[in-house]
């Protein structure tokens, strides 16, 4: 695809249960990020992945959200045991490496999530 | 209590004009910047970008300046259009790392 793709678009689940959420990046960008944004707000930063690299997981905001990319390619972020807090928009991006000029950042459009 | 997060400053102005949208960023390490536009229910969108060892950068219709004394970012649109309301980003890269910091946003809306 062109794009950031990210599946599902939206999601609405019960509290407490474990919810994935899928980015398949622009082919052969290195750098993923995952973003969280609640409604009216800015965007927080959860990871980055870049290339082989250990991930910065600095900005998950619990144990119950982690991240996996496979091959270097899509990557899965998963939240366990939900909680209403968690509803917002996740946003992933890539780009072809390091955030530099020149690197442009891409993101997807989201997925809605909504814990009920 | 309200959230402040809710009420994003808002930019109203007529279509035609110009807009100005300021950002005010948090380190001084910092060394690369980027404005992005989002639109309603849709993913950021990467307007313009400017390293930290330049003072202004221009695009199609829209400028970016950096001012590092008093850490200021703006992000000017001429002739504003319609189609350029929404919220505004301004992100910022700490020289260190890698990660991108964003502002809370403010909101466009041109009148026409």
């Amino acid at each position: 695809g062109a794009g950031v793709s990210q599946s599902p678009s939206n999601k609405v689940t019960e509290k407490g249960k474990d919810v994935e959420l899928r980015c398949d990046p622009i082919s052969g960008h290195t750098a993923l990020y995952w973003y969280r944004q609640s409604l009216g707000q800015g965007l927080e930063f959860l990871i980055y992945f870049q290339g082989n690299s250990a991930p910065d997981k600095s900005g998950l905001p619990s144990d119950r959200f982690s991240a996996e990319r496979t091959g270097g390619s899509v990557s899965t972020l998963t939240i366990q045991r939900t909680q209403q807090e968690d509803s917002a928009v996740y946003l992933c991006a890539s780009s072809l490496g390091k955030p530099v000029s020149g690197n442009t950042i891409y993101f997807g459009e989201g997925s809605w999530l909504t814990v009920v | 209590g309200e959230s402040v997060g809710l009420h994003l400053p808002t930019l109203s102005v007529q279509e035609g004009d110009n807009s100005i949208i300021n950002c005010a960023y948090s380190n001084s390490a910092s060394d690369y910047f980027i404005w992005y536009k989002q639109e309603s229910g849709k993913g950021p969108q990467f307007i313009i970008d400017i390293r930290s060892n330049m003072d202004k950068r221009q695009g199609q219709r829209v400028t970016v300046l950096l001012n590092k004394t008093v850490k200021h970012l703006s992000l000017q649109i001429a002739a504003t259009q319609p189609g350029d309301s929404a919220v505004y980003f301004c992100a910022e890269k700490k020289s260190s790392g890698d990660k991108l910091t964003f502002g809370t946003g403010t909101r466009l809306a041109v009148r026409p």
